[in-house]
């Protein structure tokens, strides 16, 4: 099982919409969560960080975790044609040896905004 | 990608052969990783560097080998290349260790390199 897990879509759905990516992820020991959003050929961006449970929101963007459930959600209110891409979220903490910190990416959503 | 520059962008090459990607930076940052992404796995971790001729191995090293003679820059070689290598190459770069603290700032990641191995 990777410890990291993303249903990879794709989502589409109309302009205005409000969207949820979730993931969910297995290792107890992930402190820190990370959105990055890619556009089509072009390197991820951090878009949200959060560090350990809770809600945080930047605009139209929120990122929530839920360390008791081990479920990472990231919501797009009035979703616009210009949120088109792949979302990946990640975590990093120690890993499941204990001995190494990582960073760790699910395999990506990738969401299309119909005008 | 500002401060991030990775080359060549595109690149076909034969089986057997080596190939080196270049990423070089203008941030001074002193933390280095290369990544591949592949539809299905991700992004994976190859190899990183935390520091000039300091460099360490990621999850997926096997076939890769990786050089920092100068903090700006980070050298990707493919020693002799397969159709398994056949992917998307990211460079990123990072303020803080990867073993931490994290920093809020993430990791800035490069454009990337198609490379393709026919």
């Amino acid at each position: 099982q990777k410890e990291v897990e993303q249903d990879p879509g794709p989502l589409s759905v109309p302009e205005g919409a409000i969207v949820s990516l979730n993931c969910t992820y297995s290792n107890s020991a992930f402190q820190y969560f990370m959105w990055y959003r890619q556009y089509s050929r072009k390197g991820p961006e951090l878009l949200m960080y959060t560090y350990s449970s809770g809600n945080k929101e930047d605009g139209r963007f929120t990122a929530q975790v839920d360390k008791s459930s081990k479920y990472i959600s990231l919501f797009i209110r009035d979703s616009q044609p210009s949120d088109s891409a792949t979302y990946l979220c990640s975590a990093w903490g120690v890993d499941s040896g204990g001995s190494n910190y990582k960073l760790t990416f699910g395999k990506g959503t990738l969401l299309t905004v119909n005008p | 990608d500002a401060g991030i520059t990775q080359s060549p962008r595109h690149k076909v090459t034969e089986t057997g052969t080596p190939v080196t990607l270049r990423c070089h930076q203008t941030e001074n940052h002193r933390y280095m990783y290369w990544y591949r992404q592949d539809p299905g796995h991700g992004l994976r971790l190859i190899h990183y560097s935390y520091g000039v001729k300091d460099t360490d191995k990621g999850e997926v090293s096997d076939g890769y080998s990786v050089s920092r003679s100068k903090t700006e820059d980070f050298l990707l070689t493919l020693e002799s290349a397969t159709s398994s290598q056949t992917s998307v190459y990211f460079c990123a770069i990072s303020e803080t260790p990867p073993w931490g603290p994290y920093s809020n700032y993430g990791y800035t990641f490069g454009s990337g390199t198609r490379l393709t191995v026919v």
